[in-house]
């Protein structure tokens, strides 16, 4: 039980849609992350969360944006959807002080 | 640039042999590492992390993990592996602003 819970697990949208994935976890000052895995690839950064102001982007466009609300609970939407946004969306809790680092089970995006 | 390289795409090793992944990291300082298991359609589990200390990190399912600062290292060891070791497998780095850097990951596949 990693403590984060990602909704919808899977979900299908065609080029140009808009999207929003959610995740909630336990409360707690934490940090949350959201990473794209595309198909046979690692895990990579999107950005991140803390108190509800983003505080550290990977090298993603602006159409990929996300919130983090006071219950902790986060969302990352994507507008504009392409092809290539097909891929695994993982949330991240992460307490790195405490060593705790929990990832969702994910949504399995796909752009037709 | 901050860099995990995992050398190995796949490995193939006979189920009860034992098992060496390799992972390599550049960073300006000693990052904290993990390794993460991936099943397909899954999302990751934390194997083992090293923050500080020992440098031989036990973990779950019977895997350790050796830093060795000298070559920029953190190595996943098991045994004797299981067939339900077949998996993908990813080591990551975290700096300062708790980003996870991974690797492209390395495919285990256990034969009878």
């Amino acid at each position: 039980e990693t403590g984060v819970t990602q909704s919808p697990t899977h979900l299908i949208k065609t080029r140009g849609q808009q999207v929003t994935l959610r995740c909630s976890s336990q409360s707690g000052h934490n940090t949350v992350s959201w990473y794209q895995q595309a198909l046979g690839q690692g895990p990579q950064f999107i950005f991140q969360y803390y108190r509800e102001e983003e505080n550290g982007r990977g090298n993603f466009p602006p159409r990929f944006s996300g919130l983090q609300f006071p219950n902790y609970s986060s969302e990352l939407n994507v507008n504009a959807l392409e092809l290539d946004d097909s891929a695994l969306y993982l949330c991240a809790r992460i307490i790195a002080t405490n060593e705790k680092l929990f990832f969702g089970s994910g949504t399995q995006l796909s752009v037709l | 640039a901050q860099s995990v390289t995992q050398p190995d795409i796949h490995i193939t090793v006979s189920e009860g042999a034992s098992l060496e992944l390799r992972c390599n990291y550049s960073y300006g300082a000693t990052p904290y590492l993990f390794w993460y298991v991936q099943s397909p359609g899954q999302g990751l589990q934390l194997l083992l992390k090293y923050f500080s200390g020992d440098t031989l990190v036990q973990g779950i399912k019977g895997f350790e993990a050796e830093f060795k600062r000298s070559q920029s290292s953190f190595n996943l060891r098991k045994p004797s592996v299981h067939w339900s070791d077949a998996a993908e497998y990813f080591c990551a780095a975290m700096g300062g602003n708790e980003k996870l850097t991974f690797g492209t990951g390395t495919r285990l596949t256990i034969i009878p």
